[in-house]
């Protein structure tokens, strides 16, 4: 069966970088790229980014255009989210999700990652 | 790019139907057919109700289905249950490559 196991939570403080990941695990990897979504405490969801576990290829949201990084490790079948900069209103749970391409829909869900950011 | 806007609640009784909507632009909901729309209880990852429009995955029930005109597309619910009471997201790619969502729905079941 499909599944998507993200990190476990993390508490930064103001202007340091987080990197959650994502394994993959009951497909055929390479054929899905990851797209990362996140929603802060009682918000709504907001997306971030999409990555191709194919060839690596991303596409980002514009506001966080040169903050966030996505990268594929194919070996061990694992997607990466570095989130540099950190402010508070970049608390959050963020998700993974497994999409063939952007907006093609997310079939399959991570469980979550919390990160806080708080001096 | 803005958030698509839905309005912030609906309610609706057992067994009645409920419609939410989704309004955009032409530079997304009205220029392309790759709307989507999530499901969400409390304390959960969301969960891919419809994509393409009107497409439904196989194992969410046919009392969900979508439809586009022009700039808005819309999630109808039938049968209205208890447990369908939930956020409900619209999503839609953009002109720029991008996926943009809409503002949720909360759906009440009365």
């Amino acid at each position: 069966q499909v599944q998507l196991v993200q990190s476990g939570a993390e508490v930064k403080k103001p202007g340091a970088s987080v990197k959650v990941s994502c394994k993959a695990s009951g497909y055929t990897f390479t054929t899905y790229g990851i797209s990362w979504v996140r929603q802060a405490p009682g918000q709504g969801l907001e997306w971030m980014g999409w990555i191709s576990s194919y060839n690596g290829n991303t596409k980002f949201a514009q506001s966080l255009q040169g903050r966030v990084t996505m990268t594929t490790d194919t070996s061990t079948s694992t997607t990466y989210m570095e989130l540099r900069s950190l402010r508070s209103d970049d608390t959050a749970v963020y998700y993974c999700g497994r999409e063939e391409a952007v907006a093609r829909g997310i079939d399959y869900w991570g469980q979550g990652t919390l990160v806080t950011v708080s001096s | 790019q803005s958030a698509l806007t839905q309005p912030a609640s609906v309610s609706g009784s057992p067994g009645q139907s409920i419609t939410i909507s989704c309004t955009g632009t032409s530079s997304d909901v009205g220029g392309y057919n790759y709307v989507s729309w999530y499901q969400q209880h409390p304390g959960k990852a969301p969960k891919l109700m419809i994509y393409d429009v009107s497409n439904r995955p196989s194992r969410v029930s046919n009392r969900f289905s979508g439809s586009k005109s022009g700039n808005t597309a819309s999630l109808t619910i039938s049968g209205l249950q208890a447990e369908d009471e939930a956020d409900y997201y619209c999503t839609s790619y953009t002109s720029a490559n991008t996926l943009v969502f809409g503002g949720g729905t909360k759906l009440t079941v009365l």
